[in-house]
């Protein structure tokens, strides 16, 4: 079983959609987590980091459910500049990163 | 803003031959990456420095080494290429703890 699993996608909306991804984790001594965003054959950045108690960045919303081990990004009103690829990382203490194999969205007119 | 800056941005190599990829960070990061992305799949670590003089092996260490040069430069060698090595390699940095890591733009490597 891989250390982090995501939803494999694709997954193609229409624009205006509601989408949302889950990415699962084995590993209970984790302690950060980040939804990443890579585009084609670009380096992957920053979209947010994931907070126990939920947070939200305008159209985006990651939560954290540390007793089942997943976590969650919300898109509200898909623009077609949000098709990408989403990654899923955890980190633990010792620094290192594991990402999942990344979900990719198309939004469409 | 330079951020992670990667060196070289595409390479082709022949089977056997060697080459250094470098890596230099300026936002004082103690912790350096190494990874690889194949097509349709994530990014599995090659290597780690969690400190200047230190490293420790990721989840694919096979056929490479890296050397931490000082805090700011991680550079990551290929000895003998293979066609399997073929993907492309990103260099990230992060601060010490729960923090973000940032990306160079990648090296984009074909082994023939």
């Amino acid at each position: 079983r891989k250390e982090v699993e995501q939803d494999p996608g694709p997954f193609n909306v229409p624009e205006g959609a509601t989408v949302a991804f889950n990415c699962t984790y084995s590993n209970s001594a984790s302690q950060s987590f980040f939804w990443y965003r890579q585009d084609c054959r670009k380096e992957p950045k920053l979209l947010m980091s994931v907070y126990s108690s939920g947070n939200e960045d305008g159209r985006f919303t990651a939560q954290l459910n540390r007793a089942s081990q997943y976590i969650s990004l919300l898109i509200r009103d898909s623009k077609l500049s949000d098709s990408a690829t989403y990654l899923c990382v955890v980190k633990r203490q010792a620094g290192k990163s594991t990402f999942g194999d990344g979900t990719t969205l198309t939004v469409k007119p | 803003n330079a951020g992670v800056t990667q060196t070289p941005k595409f390479q082709v190599l022949k089977t056997g031959q060697s080459m250094t990829l470098q890596c230099a960070q300026d936002m004082n990061h103690n912790s350096m990456y190494w990874y690889r992305q194949d097509p349709g799949m994530g990014l599995r670590l090659i290597y780690y420095s969690a400190s200047e003089g230190t490293t420790d092996k990721g989840e694919v260490p096979n056929g490479y080494n890296v050397s931490r040069l000082n805090k700011r430069e991680f550079s990551l060698r290929l000895e003998s290429a293979a066609p399997s090595q073929t993907s492309v390699y990103f260099c990230a940095s992060s601060s010490t703890g729960n923090t973000e890591a940032f990306f160079g733009q990648g090296t984009r490597l074909t082994v023939v």
